[in-house]
């Protein structure tokens, strides 16, 4: 079946606009997650959904980042006044449930470059 | 979530079994064991996962010593395909959201 699609794959943008970033998980996939990628640098975490609601945004590294996912299906990233630090590649994963026991399925990412 | 410790790097012939070893001796009762890999420019790929008991499916196989204070993925017989970085995560069982924690992980090189 389908996997997990984000789109679009590369985005190039100027200082300061802002960007949205699109994440189509899995079909029944309850728990959706983000997480960044810089450059050499492993995973980092930035926001959880379990259906609609987010009960883990304690990645979000500020507030010109926010999220949001309707229908628990599709989740957007919105990166508002992006910086040079903000290039990286943004990665979503799906799982099933939240649970621990379940593991996460990951898109192929969004490489943003801020310039 | 226990930390994970991973060799650096490994080298592999092609064909044959790479074997990756994962050091988590802080990990707790209800902890499992999972492990991904991340091949060049593409997201994570999921390849097992295990809680007490060795674990086996069409990519790999996952070995626990008994104490689950460390564990090995063992690729049977690797290919030049298999090159990337393998990553070791402990992840408790209990509770929701969960995320993934990724350490510095094992770059495997496999070659011919």
């Amino acid at each position: 079946g389908a996997g997990v699609s984000q789109s679009p794959s590369n985005k190039v943008t100027e200082k300061g606009k802002d960007v949205e970033l699109r994440c189509d998980p899995i079909s029944g996939h309850t728990a959706l997650y983000w997480y960044r990628q810089r450059l050499g640098q492993g995973l980092e975490f930035l926001i959880y959904f379990q259906g609609n609601s987010a009960p883990d945004k304690s990645g979000l590294p500020s507030d010109r980042f926010s999220a949001e996912r309707t229908g628990e299906s599709v989740s957007t990233l919105t990166i508002q006044r992006t910086q040079q630090e903000d290039s990286a590649v943004y990665l979503c994963a799906s799982s099933l449930e939240g649970g621990g026991a379940y593991e996460q399925y990951f898109g192929p990412g969004t490489r943003l470059t801020v310039t | 979530d226990a930390k994970t410790t991973q060799p650096p790097s490994m080298d592999c012939a092609e064909g044959r079994a790479a074997n990756l070893p994962c050091n988590h001796s802080t990990i707790s009762g209800n902890e499992y064991v999972y492990w991904y890999r991340q091949i060049h420019s593409q997201g994570p790929q999921y390849i097992i996962h295990g809680l007490k008991n060795n674990e086996t499916n069409e990519m790999a196989s996952l070995i626990i010593t008994e104490d689950r204070k460390s564990s090995t993925l063992i690729l049977p017989h690797a290919t030049l395909r298999d090159t990337a970085v393998y990553y070791c995560i402990v992840r408790v069982a209990r509770g929701y959201g969960n995320k993934l924690v990724f350490g510095a992980g094992t770059i495997l090189r496999v070659k011919s």
